[in-house]
C-alpha cells in the first residue's frame, strides 16, 4: 500500500461535466496539498489543508473546489471546466512540525478536459 | 524574478561522470531546501533535504546549501542511465507549502 494514494488515474471530462478527484494518505500526516503541473511550468500549489483546515487557496478559480473531510482524505470538486485546466493533478501530505516541507506525492491523476 | 530558479537543460553527462544541479531562490528566510526527482509520466519523488549550510551525503547523492548565496545544489556521482529524470528544487519556510523550480531535465548517456 503506497503512502498517498490518487483515483483516478487518468480522467477525460467534457467541460460540462462534474468530477471529483480522490487523496488518501496513509501516512499519520496532518497536512494535504493539491498540485497542479502543466508542461513545461513549475508545480504550481492549488490549496493546503492543515488538520483539515483550509490554510493556502492560491488564487485558483472557483471551478475547483476543495474537500477535506479528515486528514487523510482530500477531494478536489471539478465542474465546468477548460481545455487550458487539462494536466497532471497531484496531492501532496507533509507533517507539520517534523521536517517540514517534507512532502510526499502521490502518483497524479492526468486531467483531459475535452 | 522566479522564486526558485533552475536550468530547464537538458543537462548531459557520460555514465559514470558527476552530474551538477543548481538551483537558486530569493526568500532570504527559506529554511527547508529539498530535490525531489521526477521520472516522465510519474510524481515526483523525495530524493534529499538539507536544513543548514554544507554538503549533506546520501549514497551517490550529495545535497549542497549556501544560504549566503542563497544557492542549492545536486551532485550524483558515477551517474547512470536510471538517472536521467527532471529534478526538482523545492524550498520553503516554517509551515508554508514546498515552492517549486520548473526543474533540470538530466540525461545520462550509456
Amino acid at each position: 500500500e503506497t503512502g498517498v494514494t490518487q483515483t483516478p488515474r487518468h480522467l477525460v471530462m467534457g467541460m460540462t461535466n462534474k468530477k471529483s478527484l480522490k487523496c488518501e494518505q496513509h501516512l499519520g500526516h496532518n497536512a494535504m496539498y493539491w498540485y497542479k503541473q502543466s508542461a513545461k511550468k513549475p508545480l504550481e500549489l492549488m490549496f493546503v489543508y492543515n488538520f483539515k483546515e483550509q490554510t493556502e487557496n492560491n488564487s485558483v478559480p472557483s471551478r475547483f473546489s476543495p474537500e477535506c473531510p479528515n486528514s487523510s482524505h482530500l477531494f478536489l470538486h471539478l465542474h465546468t471546466l477548460q481545455p487550458e485546466d487539462s494536466a497532471l493533478y497531484l496531492c501532496a501530505s507533509s507533517q507539520d512540525g517534523a521536517r517540514d516541507g517534507e512532502a510526499f506525492f502521490g502518483q497524479g491523476t492526468r486531467l483531459t478536459v475535452v | 524574478q522566479k522564486e526558485v530558479e533552475q536550468n530547464s537543460g537538458p543537462l548531459s553527462v557520460p555514465e559514470g561522470a558527476i552530474a551538477s544541479l543548481n538551483c537558486t531562490y530569493s526568500d532570504r528566510v527559506s529554511q527547508s531546501f529539498f530535490w525531489y526527482r521526477q521520472y516522465s509520466g510519474k510524481s515526483p519523488e523525495l530524493i534529499m533535504s538539507i536544513y543548514s549550510n554544507g554538503d549533506k551525503e546520501d549514497g551517490r547523492f550529495t545535497a549542497q546549501l549556501n544560504k549566503a548565496s542563497q544557492y542549492v545544489s545536486l551532485l550524483i556521482r558515477d551517474s547512470q542511465p536510471s538517472d536521467s529524470a527532471t529534478y526538482l528544487c523545492a524550498v520553503t519556510r516554517g509551515r508554508r507549502a514546498l515552492t517549486f523550480g520548473s526543474g533540470t531535465r538530466l540525461q545520462v548517456q550509456p
